[in-house]
């Protein structure tokens, strides 16, 4: 089966820098790598997605990158704040193959004033 | 659109009952609802795969006469743990996602269910 794995599993940032955090897969065939960020007792939440046709999606402060060769994708936030403090979650699935989604590990990210 | 919800939001109970949680998609139909646990400070762990109208597919490890699941209709899935025990104290969330459409693949998360036996 598939297998995620995440680095960092801390980050810590000043604000107004940039954070990468990054994921490998081990299922050439998945083709669908979402992010979430989880707040301390609540549910993911989806803050971006890519799949695999392409090599880079943004949504304003927010890029992920696709290697599919390498099997490697990042996430990259741009101008952190304060309100970005939360943990990052990567994962993999491969549509049509009933969604089932593979997480990483799990990055906290904390952003310091 | 796309709202999962899940009941109750916490619960506490005594060792060697049964606990049911409810996962309901609120504005659309899932054909396919998924179970995940997570313990504190870890990720999410997919417990099993349920499709409407037939039985759940169960990860490796999870024991599916403890986690019974039923997905009777394309909006509802249940969840019960039967004789908890404390080990079985965790963060419950359910995830949703439609058969098609531009969010295929995409799961839809309900806000979980933190269980904590005594």
């Amino acid at each position: 089966g598939e297998n995620v794995e995440q680095h960092p599993s801390t980050l810590s940032v000043q604000e107004g820098d940039s954070a990468v955090i990054k994921c490998t897969y081990s299922d050439s065939a998945s083709n669908y790598f979402p992010w979430y960020k989880q707040e301390l007792g609540k549910r993911p939440q989806l803050i971006i997605d890519i799949r695999s046709n392409v090599g880079e999606k943004k949504d304003q402060r927010i890029a992920v990158t696709l290697n599919k060769t390498a099997k490697h994708f990042s996430l990259h936030i741009t101008e952190t704040q304060p309100e970005d403090s939360a943990v990052y979650f990567c994962a993999a699935s491969l549509t049509g193959g009933g969604n089932k989604l593979t997480f990483g590990t799990g990055t906290q990210l904390k952003v310091e004033l | 659109g796309a709202v999962v919800s899940q009941h109750p939001s916490w619960v506490i109970c005594k060792s060697g009952t049964s606990v049911k949680i409810e996962c309901r998609s609120l504005d659309f139909q899932a054909t396919t609802m998924f179970w995940y646990r997570q313990f504190p400070k870890q990720s999410l762990m997919l417990m099993a795969t349920s499709n409407e109208g037939s039985k759940a597919t169960y990860e490796q490890g999870v024991e599916k006469d403890k986690f019974l699941i039923n997905h009777a209709s394309l909006t509802l899935s249940t969840l019960t743990v039967t004789s908890a025990h404390p080990e079985d104290s965790s963060f419950y969330i359910c995830s949703a996602s439609r058969p098609s459409g531009a969010a295929l693949g995409e799961q839809f998360f309900g806000p979980g269910t933190r269980l904590t036996v005594l």
